[in-house]
């Protein structure tokens, strides 16, 4: 059974600084992982979908890595502003089976402060 | 910007009413999903669909029904509603094929049971 475990499960940062979510998975038989972001009380946002056979991707300020043979990805926030400022959540969808099932993390808690 | 729509986005009712939680997409995506969502906890499916008249349950037991007679909308209908229906609830449609599908997810429903 996949289990996606995320650390920290909370983070505060001074506005400004740089910083990295991390992710991990137990079975690397995964098409893909996918990052989302979640304000309070909403729905998810998808930021960065990386495929099975891809290293990275960026998009603007973020930049999401993955090592599927390790079971990890991280999420690299550049320059952080307030803004940023919500649950991000990181999903593997498993390859095979079931492959219409993703598998969520609990979520970091980002708080950037001005 | 995701064409993704529910309502309504809060629902205060007593136990054993009758509730239709809505969805509604305007991308034409053939892919939606319902998942419910606890508050610090992961998101979790309870049904799917890959097209008109073709639903299924997901990994959590679900006393809920779904139903897909048009490819913009899946409603989802509790018959008698619990106070254990206390949730969020999170309609997603996705795009293009199984290994680089993204989500979209609506702004959620939440859910108060009596």
């Amino acid at each position: 059974k996949q289990e996606v475990t995320q650390i920290p499960a909370a983070l505060s940062v001074p506005e400004g600084e740089n910083l990295v979510l991390n992710c991990s998975f137990t079975d690397s038989a995964i098409y893909n992982l996918q990052w989302f972001r979640q304000d309070p009380g909403k729905g998810l946002t998808s930021l960065l979908l990386i495929q099975s056979s891809q290293r990275e991707q960026t998009s603007g300020r973020l930049n999401a890595s993955l090592d599927k043979s390790s079971g990890r990805s991280t999420l690299y926030i550049a320059a952080s502003q307030p803004g940023d400022s919500a649950t991000y959540l990181c999903a593997v969808r498993r390859s095979g089976g079931s492959n219409y099932k993703l598998t969520f993390g609990k979520g970091t808690l980002l708080t950037v402060n001005p | 910007e995701a064409d993704i729509y529910q309502t309504p986005r809060y629902l205060v009712i007593g136990t054993g009413k009758k509730i239709t939680l809505e969805c509604s997409q305007t991308m034409g995506h053939d892919k939606m999903y319902w998942y419910q969502q606890d508050p610090g906890m992961e998101l979790h499916l309870i049904h799917y669909s890959y097209g008109v008249n073709s639903t299924e349950k997901g990994d959590l037991s679900s006393e809920s029904t779904v139903s897909r007679i048009r490819t913009e909308h899946f409603p989802l209908t509790l018959e008698s509603a619990r106070p254990s229906h206390t949730s969020q609830y999170l309609c997603a449609s996705g795009n293009r094929g199984q290994t680089n599908e993204k989500l979209f997810f609506g702004s959620g429903t939440q859910l108060s049971v009596l």
